[in-house]
């Protein structure tokens, strides 16, 4: 069965410290994999994406990490700010079908003064 | 520019009762996803629209769910006799295309509650 598991569920940081949130996978074939944040009462809107050659990409304070042979990648947001209290949400993209994108249910992440 | 947009962003209705969710997708972007939120859950795929392609309704839950796209563009999603679990938050998205790495742009989504 095709999942992607995100650990914490939850986080709660202060402001300016850093963090790092996870994402495990066992979808196949890969074609892709997206973090996304998601506000409260919004859509997700797209950080990053990265495809199976690609280890690690940046948004701004945003670095994404893939290790493609552990199924493993990571968000990792640098100097947090009030407004990175959101939901991520790491999306899995499989080569084949249709419904091809398969979601975590995120890690809700707070940042506190 | 004007992102995804839905409507109601809130639709509180009893049960039985039918209900129309509307979503106007991104000008030109000719693929548009349905999706829906439970609390707790991950998102869940429930039909998508290619150009005139015929739509995948792989992910519709029951019959009682049913979604048409217009002349391309806007689409609503129908929930006929609606049940309480299908409480949730139902999220549009539209992309460019349906390449791999075409970003899924959503809406801020509608917000069911069936009593």
């Amino acid at each position: 069965k095709n999942q992607v598991e995100q650990s914490p569920q939850s986080l709660i940081i202060l402001e300016g410290k850093n963090c790092t949130l996870q994402c495990n996978y066992t979808v196949s074939p890969f074609s892709n994999l997206r973090w996304y944040k998601q506000d409260t009462g919004r859509g997700p809107v797209s950080l990053t994406i990265m495809t199976f050659s690609e280890n690690t990409k940046s948004n701004g304070r945003y670095t994404a990490t893939l290790d493609a042979d552990t199924k493993q990648s990571s968000l990792h947001i640098t100097a947090s700010q009030l407004s990175d209290s959101a939901s991520y949400i790491c999306v899995v993209s499989v080569l084949t079908g249709a419904n091809n994108l398969f979601f975590g249910t995120g890690t809700r992440l707070t940042v506190i003064p | 520019g004007a992102g995804v947009s839905q409507s109601p962003s809130n639709k509180v209705t009893e049960k039985g009762k039918d209900v129309e969710l509307r979503c106007d997708p991104i000008s030109g972007h000719t693929a548009l996803y349905w999706y829906r939120q439970s609390l707790g859950q991950g998102l869940e795929f429930l039909i998508y629209f290619q150009g005139n392609s015929a739509p995948d309704k792989s992910g519709l839950p029951s019959d009682r769910f049913s979604a048409e796209r217009t002349g391309g563009s806007v689409s609503t999603l129908t929930i006929q006799r609606t049940q309480q679990e299908d409480s949730a938050v139902y999220l549009c998205a539209s992309s460019i295309g349906l390449a791999k790495t075409d970003t899924q742009y959503f809406g801020p989504g509608t917000r069911l509650t069936v009593l």
